[in-house]
């Protein structure tokens, strides 16, 4: 069966430092990836999908990045942290080419920016 | 572009009401709705979902029926459990690869 890991769950991180954020999916080949954001009061917001290895889509402008140095390995970065980076953030996988393949999500990681 | 609104919350009901959770969609393409469940703390789960006009997603008592004539997807149960308490979101899909989400209904069930 298919498992996604995000690690880790909690990180206070000061405000001008980098982060890394990292999501690994397994038993599944060649996954849509996806990275979002959750804030309070906003929703889900999307933030970079993938669609294979070093595919990246940004959807929203902002100082954070996303790289898939592997199939199953989706990367959520930043040089510098900014106090609005503060959030939940969720990696997702799908099954590539079916129009209605869910999004199945890890646990998240909550991530306060000091 | 596409987008999905719902009922803002919170919402508070008692054990065993019935529970409904508006979901609206924009008519765009022919996309794929979805409800999904967060516990406190966890990520999101798939709760139920309908592919095309007129389908009926169910789970666990919840039910949603893809309306294309009122662009609506609202969530229904007939008695809701304390276990229940949670955020629920409606999705759509936005293309081949995305799902664009509500912003996300807060239910709580006091005993």
């Amino acid at each position: 069966s298919q498992t996604i890991h995000q690690w880790p769950a909690t990180l206070v991180q000061p405000v001008g430092s980098p982060l890394s954020l990292e999501c690994t999916v397994e038993g599944t080949s060649n996954p849509n990836l996806y990275w979002y954001r959750q804030a309070a009061g906003r929703g889900l917001q999307l933030l970079f999908y993938s669609v294979g290895i070093g595919q990246i889509s940004s959807e929203v402008p902002q100082n954070l990045s996303a790289s898939r140095p592997q199939d199953r390995q989706f990367i959520l970065s930043s040089k510098k942290l900014l106090l609005s980076d503060s959030g939940f953030y969720l990696c997702a996988w799908s099954v590539p080419g079916i129009n209605n393949s869910p999004l199945h999500f890890g646990n998240g990681t909550r991530l306060t920016v000091t | 572009g596409d987008s999905v609104t719902q009922m803002e919350g919170p919402v508070t009901l008692s054990e065993e009401a019935f529970l409904t959770i508006n979901c609206t969609y924009t008519a765009t393409g022919y996309p794929s709705l979805f409800w999904y469940v967060q516990y406190p703390g966890e990520g999101l789960q798939l709760l139920l979902k309908a592919t095309k006009a007129d389908d009926k997603g169910s789970n666990k008592g919840f039910e949603a029926t893809y309306r294309k004539e009122t662009t609506s997807f609202h969530l229904e149960k007939g008695s809701v459990q304390v276990s229940d308490s949670a955020v629920y979101f409606c999705a759509r899909t936005s293309g081949s690869e995305k799902l664009v989400f509500g912003k996300g209904t807060k239910l709580t069930v006091n005993p």
